[in-house]
């Protein structure tokens, strides 16, 4: 099956400070989401991205899909955007079933 | 809007008792609907999903069984549970085509003792 591989594993950042988060997958996709884990362990959505660019707010993300990986960029951190990410894929010609990566625990300390 | 809802959100079970977590979705119809697990570590694991009522696939062989008795309704069950059955259950929809975004229930966390 289609293999989801993120990075960094973990990562702590100061407030303020700005970061990028990689997810590449090994098939072609013609889905593709990046979602937020909350400490409750809602998963939030935040980008439905196959392909391009996306921007909110702080947050934006760049798939390119022919080389088979996304970026997600989180600018000034705020200790409320502590958490896991998930990159989540889906492969070309399948329905949804999403496959996820193992996340990026991300730590905004004050 | 679209909103879906499972329950309960927390549930402690004895090894060999029964489960039932239901999850339904409002706001459309004919929607994709599919139940996550997510142990011990971070990853998601896709156990069931369903295009239609009374269509469940399986993705992973074990003793959980889903149902869709309706449109909108999707239940995850189990006759005896296992230890191993613990973890953070997600209830999840879609629209019924390719390519759309999927959204997650609250979650379910489930302690088997």
């Amino acid at each position: 099956g289609i293999q989801v591989e993120q990075s960094p594993p973990d990562l702590i950042l100061q407030e303020g400070a700005n970061s990028t988060l990689r997810c590449n997958f090994s098939d072609s996709v013609n889905n593709l989401q990046w979602f937020h884990q909350n400490p409750w362990g809602q998963l939030i959505n935040l980008f439905y991205i196959p392909s391009g660019t996306k921007q909110n707010g702080r947050l934006s993300a760049t798939t390119v899909a022919t080389e088979r990986y996304s970026l997600l960029y989180i600018s000034s951190s705020q200790t409320t955007d502590s958490g896991v990410y998930f990159c989540a894929v889906a492969r070309q010609g399948g329905s949804e079933k999403l496959v996820f990566g193992k996340g990026t625990k991300l730590t905004v300390n004050p | 809007s679209q909103t879906i809802h499972q329950w309960p959100a927390t549930l402690v079970q004895p090894v060999g008792s029964p489960l039932s977590l239901e999850c339904t979705v409002e706001g459309t119809s004919n929607p994709n609907l599919y139940w996550y697990r997510q142990a011990a570590g971070r990853g998601l694991q896709l156990l069931f999903y369903s295009v239609g009522i009374g269509q469940i696939s399986s993705e992973v062989p074990q003793n959980l069984s889903a149902s869709r008795p309706q449109d909108r309704q999707f239940i995850l069950s189990s006759k005896k549970l296992l230890l191993s059955d613990s973890g953070f259950y997600l209830c999840a929809w879609s629209y019924y085509s390719s390519g759309n975004t999927i959204y997650f229930g609250e979650g379910s966390w489930l302690t088997v003792v």
